[in-house]
């Protein structure tokens, strides 16, 4: 049973460039939330997508976007990068449809640098 | 307000000690779930036990306890016999029933010493 896999593991890119990460959930699991690490930090609640609608969205500005396929997996993208978007990105699962308490699955993160 | 705080920022312990691991939450939310999540060097955050708000039982298991307070708003994890494999950084978060978003502290970060 594969858990919640990220792609890809690093990236670095220059200031104003933009990036797309990707998530496949934890088999049988229909909802993907994105969460922003910086170094030293907590993990920061981005958004979250349910049957392929942002269901709720952190504090995050525009530039941060996402979508969720049909087969659940997500893609964050992140336009116009600035140095403080240098962080580890973690995709997180959780079978919404069938549990009530929301148990959410990490995947390893993508690591951004931001030149 | 949502909001979970981890005073301790860093512990270190020689290996075969207990340690305690603070957390403290605040919501308005009189529904809502709490978590510990283990973090290791490679980054990928491990889920370790989930709390309902409405049960407030203590939970062991193996080296692993946690201490559910409501009174407080606290719920700690406790580890009994540290061991090497034990050093990671640990989180705690909070679920409020209203919503979806998980809040998380700022973790701890533990060092066992062999």
């Amino acid at each position: 049973d594969a858990g919640v896999t990220q792609s890809p593991t690093h990236l670095i890119k220059t200031r104003g460039q933009q990036v797309t990460l990707r998530c496949s959930p934890k088999s049988g699991h229909d909802t993907v939330s994105w969460y922003q690490q910086a170094l030293g930090q907590g993990p920061q609640f981005i958004f979250q997508y349910y049957e392929e609608e942002e269901r709720q969205r952190g504090n995050f500005p525009d530039r941060f976007s996402g979508h969720q396929f049909p087969n659940y997996s997500s893609e964050l993208n992140v336009n116009a990068l600035l140095l403080g978007d240098s962080a580890l990105y973690l995709c997180a699962s959780s079978a919404d449809r069938v549990s009530t308490y929301n148990e959410q699955f990490f995947g390893p993160g993508t690591r951004l640098t931001v030149l | 307000a949502q909001k979970v705080t981890q005073a301790q920022t860093e512990i270190s312990v020689v290996e075969k000690e207990d340690v305690t691991l603070d957390c403290v939450y605040e919501t308005r939310d009189t529904t809502y779930y709490l978590f510990w999540y283990k973090q290791p060097p490679s980054g990928e955050l491990v889920f370790l036990i989930r709390r309902n708000s409405f049960d407030e039982q203590n939970e062991i298991s193996g080296r692993y306890s946690w201490n559910f307070q409501k009174s407080t708003s606290s719920f700690n994890f406790t580890i009994t016999a540290s061991q090497v494999v034990d050093s990671a950084v640990y989180f705690c978060a909070l679920r409020p029933n209203t919503g979806n978003q998980f809040y998380f502290g700022t973790g701890t970060s533990l060092t066992v010493i062999p």
